[in-house]
């Protein structure tokens, strides 16, 4: 049973719109969530993440929102930019004594074209 | 550099094999995370370790083991190795209680013919 899920495998977006990243999830004692973006041959890199006492959280172009009624968060780039193409992971955690493992989504391929 | 160090970065082994992959933990995180990536997969969660000790499962097989040693590195020996076993294996970092979630490794990526 997939926890966290990302419905969208990829998506397309032209340079300087918007792109917005969906992940739902199913466990609602989850109570931190996460963004990780994935180039080609490197590892997952932390990209912005948000506390469910929240319900957004922004970093210069990134923005993430929770909808916590619905279990579902969302990554906006604005303006999206062609190094913006990668695999982008949602990810979940129950924050337990620091130890906490997280859960990930299966990613969403994000393309920019210029 | 994330600081999270794995070796090797490509394997290729024959089915009924065993092999180890090694990870070498960002200097002062504790936490150790393995995550196997398949096709069409999520990062998957395999075992953690908090300064030698395990500290939670996940979809690890039997066939699966690790640890990690006092010198905090940690090894993933994966035996009697099946086609399906080709992924990629993701190790990560953590200080303990930060909120900024792991620092991974650039993966090791394992190849079973």
């Amino acid at each position: 049973d997939q926890q966290v899920k990302q419905n969208s495998p990829s998506l397309s977006v032209q340079e300087g719109r918007i792109s917005i990243l969906n992940c739902d999830y199913t466990n609602s004692m989850f109570d931190y969530f996460l963004w990780y973006k994935k180039y080609p041959a490197e590892g997952p890199t932390f990209l912005i993440s948000i506390s469910s006492i929240k319900d957004k959280n922004e970093d210069g172009r990134f923005t993430v929102f929770l909808n916590k009624s619905a279990k579902h968060l969302s990554l906006h780039i604005v303006p999206s930019q062609p190094g913006d193409s990668a695999v982008y992971f949602c990810a979940a955690s129950l924050q337990n004594s620091g130890y906490s493992t997280l859960t990930f989504g299966k990613g969403t391929m994000l393309l920019v074209s210029p | 550099d994330s600081g999270v160090t794995q070796t090797p970065k490509h394997l290729i082994t024959a089915t009924g094999q065993r092999v180890t992959l090694r990870c070498s933990p960002r200097s002062g995180d504790l936490s150790v995370y393995w995550y196997q990536q398949s096709l069409d997969q999520g990062l998957q969660f395999l075992i953690q370790y908090y300064n030698g000790e395990e500290r939670a499962k996940g979809n690890i097989l039997e066939r699966f083991s690790a640890q990690q040693f006092p010198d905090l590195h940690s090894e993933l020996n994966l035996s009697s190795l099946e086609l399906g076993d080709s992924a990629l294996y993701f190790c990560a970092s953590k200080l303990q209680g930060a909120l900024t979630g792991y620092t991974f490794g650039s993966g090791t990526r394992l190849t079973v013919v």
